[in-house]
């Protein structure tokens, strides 16, 4: 991807309930994967999710799913039953062969 | 997923010094990155870091202030170069495995007084 846009700096979600973070990307390329990695205070980035672009097929992992939606190049990620720990920095990415861009990232507080 | 380790995990420098980043990952990739995160800020690309051969460096970034070592497929340094505080950030490195998916070190924290 050559540009990835995250629109929402900050946003709160009460313990157990869904929150969906936002994502808009702009790419020439053909083939190309999308993801979301988080990171937590102690700084490591831990990847979330990965969608490979040519696959329709939204991708899930437990609790994390993304919409994605290729002609919109729109890739958001919605966490189901959020929990403390998911308390932490969130940063979509795009590119191939290595090339990852980066969002500016979405800041995201789970309240008890 | 690869496990990647970076050392040291932070460190506090006086201006117009060195310092050298080790990343050690724990399984052959093909491709080894180098990232900086400035306070508050996203990630921004420094160089692809190539076996026995220079690094491959994002406009911006240049080998005199950011000399990178590949010498084998499982180990890379960055130094950092003539330290200013304006180098203070986070340090990252990370590995891909043919994926196009990249995992992270745990990062550096650096602080130049």
């Amino acid at each position: 991807a050559q540009t990835v846009t995250q629109s929402q700096p900050e946003m709160s979600v009460q313990e157990a309930e869904t929150v969906t973070l936002s994502c808009t990307y702009d790419t020439s390329e053909n083939n190309y994967y999308l993801f979301w990695y988080k990171q937590p205070p102690s700084r490591q980035m831990i990847l979330v999710i990965r969608q490979e672009a040519y696959k329709q097929q939204n991708a899930t992992e437990n609790r994390f799913s993304v919409n994605f939606q290729k002609a919109a190049k729109s890739f958001s990620l919605k966490i189901s039953d959020s929990q403390l720990g998911d308390t932490a920095m969130y940063f979509c990415a795009g590119g191939s062969q290595g090339n990852l861009i980066f969002g500016k990232g979405t800041k995201l507080s789970v309240k008890p | 997923s690869a496990v990647i380790s970076q050392k040291p995990s932070r460190d506090i420098c006086q201006r117009g010094t060195s310092l050298t980043i080790q990343c050690q990952v724990d399984s052959q990739v093909t491709m080894m990155f180098w990232y900086r995160q400035q306070p508050g800020q996203s990630l921004t690309l420094i160089a692809t870091a190539n076996q026995g051969s220079e690094a491959t460096y994002e406009s911006g970034f240049v080998i005199d202030k950011f000399p990178i070592s590949r010498p084998n497929l499982t180990f890379s340094t960055l130094t950092v170069s003539n330290m200013s505080p304006e180098d203070s950030s986070i340090y990252l490195c990370s590995g891909d495995r043919s994926t196009d998916t990249q995992y992270f070190g745990p990062g550096t924290r650096l602080t130049v007084l």
